[in-house]
């Protein structure tokens, strides 16, 4: 079946302008992660949601950083401003559990590049 | 000190060489840990749980060591296509989130 998808798969933005990234999760996961890699670095988590509620936005670096997924499927996560530093990838992932507890399985992530 | 630490390397092996990779976790309510492979600009993918009583798959071993709080990974007979970089991952029960370590880079070469 399909696997988690994301949209763009790159991205390049001017400082100060505000970019949108698309994460369509693995048909009937009920839980939806974001994660941000640097290079040389592993995935670190910005937020995650149980369907439509944001249980976690503990990872999120600024409020800058939003996420939402309105109707439990479909997230999408925007970054307002963006600065240098936000250069990275951004990854989604999902799993199938309500606890969450089950494997996460990583989309092929979006590449922002802010110049 | 980060939560989860992993040695860079890389670790540069002929085909066929068995290694192995520990990666040391900080967090003692830690209750799952995962081995995820990455290649280069791709995405991470799930290699493999990691069960308290330890599990292979094939050419693959992880074990954890709750009391020294680490997890490892063993690779027999390693081969060119296992050249990529190796994540370790945990998780509380508390909380749902992945946190990361930075990656064991192999490269096994002919």
């Amino acid at each position: 079946g399909a696997g988690v998808s994301q949209s763009p798969r790159y991205k390049v933005a001017k400082r100060g302008q505000d970019v949108a990234l698309r994460c369509d999760p693995i048909s009937g996961h009920v839980s939806l992660f974001w994660y941000q890699q640097a290079l040389g670095q592993g995935p670190e988590f910005l937020t995650y949601f149980q369907n439509e509620a944001q249980l976690d936005k503990s990872g999120l670096p600024s409020d800058r950083f939003f996420a939402e997924r309105p109707e439990g499927s479909v997230s999408t996560l925007k970054i307002q401003r963006t600065q240098q530093e936000d250069s990275a990838v951004y990854l989604c992932a999902s799993s199938g559990g309500t606890s969450g507890g089950l494997e996460q399985f990583f989309g092929p992530g979006t590449r922002l590049t802010v110049l | 000190r980060k939560e989860v630490e992993q040695d860079p390397g890389p670790f540069n092996v002929p085909e066929g060489a068995t290694v192995a990779f520990n990666c040391t976790y900080s967090n003692s309510a830690s209750q799952s840990f995962f081995w995820y492979r990455q290649d280069c600009r791709k995405e991470p993918k799930l290699l493999m749980s990691v069960y308290s009583s330890g599990n292979e798959d094939g050419r693959f071993t992880a074990q954890l060591n709750r009391a020294s709080q680490y997890i490892s990974l063993l690779i027999r007979d390693s081969k060119l296509s296992d050249s990529a970089t190796y994540l370790c991952a945990v998780r509380t029960d508390s909380s749902y989130k992945l946190i990361f370590g930075s990656g064991t880079r192999l490269l096994v070469r002919p």
